[in-house]
């Protein structure tokens, strides 16, 4: 498979856990912020999105939380999954600009 | 729906030799991106699309060009391949800039 791994900060969680991935942007002006997952030898696929005048979404298992004083955004996973395993970018937008994307987390589950 | 249909999925090239990456998408989507991702350094921008008609250099154009021949198809061409040039390849779109992006399955293109 592709070393899209390699070098990349490792959160290892046993299955049923809940799980936390951080990320932290640098441009304040951003107003627009996604999560994506993106598994071995695929491209990556969106899971959540939040709006920079919301704190927190939640969507199925996944809670996005974002932090605009300290420019912090998370992503919680609830009752991890073998296949939740995967790399997971973050990746901001200030208005009609480019998505800007985090060097990403890779998150392995053990059964 | 096919979504985002990248071609070829996988690539070997002689350095100073060139080819182009192909992108179509079936979504009705205005603007298309490539971007490339290495190991530890995340996805970063190459060229993008806004709308059919332009293109915009994003974060690492060197050595490469764009051609947006159509509102569908998006296509990315290295005129002489480098080593520096080995990653793999993603090309995204979206309905409107501002919302998030739909990215194809990769080209993994090794320049030796």
């Amino acid at each position: 498979g592709e070393s899209v791994g390699l070098h990349l900060p490792t959160l290892s969680v046993q299955e049923g856990d809940n799980s936390i991935i951080n990320c932290a942007y640098s441009n304040s002006a951003s107003d627009y912020f996604i999560w994506y997952k993106q598994e071995s030898g695929k491209g990556p696929q969106f899971i959540i999105d939040i709006r920079s005048n919301m704190d927190k979404r939640q969507g199925q298992r996944v809670t996005v939380l974002l932090n605009k004083t300290v420019k912090h955004l998370s992503l919680q996973i609830a009752a991890t999954q073998p296949g939740d395993s995967a790399v997971y970018f973050c990746a901001d937008l200030e208005g009609y600009s480019t998505l800007t994307f985090g060097k990403g987390t890779m998150l392995l589950v053990s059964p | 729906n096919a979504g985002v249909t990248q071609t070829p999925k996988f690539q070997v090239l002689k350095t100073g030799q060139s080819m182009t990456l192909q992108c179509a998408q079936d979504m009705n989507h205005n603007s298309m991106y490539w971007y490339r991702q290495d190991p530890g350094m995340g996805l970063r921008l190459i060229y993008y699309s806004a709308s059919e008609g332009t293109t915009d250099k994003g974060e690492v154009p060197n050595g490469y060009n764009v051609s947006r021949l159509n509102k569908r198809e998006f296509s990315l061409r290295l005129e002489s391949a480098a080593p520096s040039q080995t990653s793999v390849y993603f090309c995204a779109s979206t309905i409107d800039r501002g919302r998030s992006y739909t990215f194809g399955s990769g080209t993994r293109l090794t320049v030796v």
